[in-house]
């Protein structure tokens, strides 16, 4: 059965940051592309990030292009997102998936002062 | 980007009976590997998204055949036939086109 759990969400003041771990188990994390989306409080789905199976290549929106940096450890099978850089705008749930079709639970993230 | 249109913004329906809900993408969807980039996801009250169909009518794994999809290169449907009380939630539709990836801003599900 696929799992995957996001930790690290929390309460951050703007301007400061936060990284996400997403860790994950039954499959083959080294061979599958693994993505954030997020959603914010009553809101619909943003893709957020994407990384491609060793790592080698990302990709963002230009709303967190620069600020976010996702990155993976196979040997782990953890992927990562580093946010800097917080904005309130950023207050929202942060999945992570396998493929874009298995997403974990989310970590919920709140930028506020 | 790709802006994707979902109508309508909610939909109530009698179990036993059947629901469409449809969308619309400001861009082909049509890769040039003759691929329909076009998933659709439902997300439960207070759950995560789970993916349904998959480039365009193909149905996810565990998924219940009483979903289906269909569409052309810029309109698509989601029909779920004989409506459970356990399909209530928001349906999302989606590509993966290109980047960014965008979805729609969602259809609610409610039961009468």
């Amino acid at each position: 059965e696929v799992q995957l759990v996001e930790t690290g969400g929390g309460l951050v003041q703007p301007g400061r940051s936060l990284k996400l771990s997403c860790v994950a188990s039954g499959f083959t994390f080294s061979s599958y592309w693994m993505y954030w989306i997020r959603q914010a409080p009553g809101k619909g789905l943003e893709w957020v990030s994407s990384i491609n199976t060793d790592g080698g290549s990302t990709y963002y929106p230009d709303s967190v292009k620069g600020r976010f940096t996702i990155s993976r450890d196979n040997a782990e099978n953890t992927v990562y997102l580093q946010m800097n850089s917080l904005r309130s705008e950023d207050t929202a749930t942060y999945y992570c998936a396998k493929g874009m079709d298995a997403w974990g639970q989310g970590a919920s993230v709140t930028v506020s002062s | 980007d790709i802006v994707m249109t979902q109508a309508p913004l909610s939909v109530s329906v009698t179990p036993g009976e059947s629901a469409s809900i449809s969308c619309r993408s400001s861009k082909s969807l049509l890769s040039s590997k003759g691929i329909t980039s076009l998933y659709w996801y439902l997300q439960r009250p207070g759950k995560s998204p789970q993916l349904l169909i998959y480039r365009m009518s193909n149905l996810a794994s565990g998924v219940p055949d009483r979903f289906s999809g269909s569409g052309s290169e810029t309109d698509f449907t989601l029909k779920i036939s004989k409506v459970e009380t356990e399909d209530v939630g928001v349906y999302y539709c989606g590509h993966r086109l290109e980047y960014p990836f965008t979805f729609g801003s969602g259809t609610k599900l409610e039961i009468k």
